[in-house]
């Protein structure tokens, strides 16, 4: 079955960018599923960051769209998140996960990854 | 402050039954669906309840959702030890462009 792990620095520093990388396993990025990016602070709980598809579409946060960039590596099987200027409120658990072929549900989550803004 | 509105706990007895609400607006649950997820202490969230109503494979028919204009329902009943969690609605919204959670509802089972 398709999983997907997050890998990535567990600390950047204040004014950084922080990047995190999704494998998929099992199944193909070039499915007709969107790849997501979900962060989760104790503060605001469960924030969706944006998606991607393989053809190239994308949607994200408008809070947050300045600072961000999704993209896939087709040839690794793996997408991407670089989140620019980083503080210590962008402190959270990333978790990778898939939208289902219908972009309403997620179907399927990484374990998360714990990434702290720190110097 | 979440724009989906969600209580910030709830308990009941083993075996009983427990509502969690959803509150939200007509650009958000009022026109799109709303789905479910629960998050176990320590795990990632997984999905529970979809298309407002539908369970994915393998989720057990104690759980379902409902949705009546701009609000949405989990209900679980036979509630048992292993589902004390987290319960996180969540849907699109058409005003804001964006993928909405609520702020998450704390089950305790007693």
């Amino acid at each position: 079955q398709v999983q997907l792990q997050e890998s990535g620095p567990g600390v950047v520093k204040p004014s950084g960018t922080l990047s995190l990388t999704c494998a998929v396993s099992g199944g193909s990025i070039n499915s007709s599923n969107w790849w997501s990016w979900v962060r989760q602070t104790p503060r605001k709980g469960l924030e969706w960051i944006g998606d991607v598809h393989h053809i190239g579409n994308s949607y994200y946060n408008m809070s947050l769209r300045s600072r961000v960039t999704i993209f896939l590596d087709k040839s690794k099987n793996q997408f991407s998140l670089d989140l620019r200027s980083v503080t210590a409120a962008d402190t959270a658990v990333y978790y990778c996960a898939r939208l289902d072929g219908s972009y309403v549900s997620f179907d399927l989550w990484g374990q998360g990854i714990l990434v702290t803004v720190s110097s | 402050q979440s724009v989906l509105t969600q209580p910030p706990s709830v308990s009941a007895a083993p075996g009983q039954k427990v509502t969690i609400s959803c509150s939200g607006s007509s650009s958000s649950i009022g026109n799109n669906y709303v789905s479910w997820y629960q998050q176990l202490p320590g795990n990632a969230p997984k999905l529970l309840i979809y298309d407002n109503n539908k369970r994915p494979s393998g989720i057990p028919d104690r759980f379902s959702g409902s949705k009546s204009g701009t609000s949405a329902t989990l209900a679980i009943t036979g509630l048992q030890t292993g589902d004390e969690g987290d319960y996180y609605c969540e849907t699109w919204d058409n005003s804001l462009i964006s993928r909405l959670f609520g702020g998450g509802t704390k089950l305790t089972v007693l």
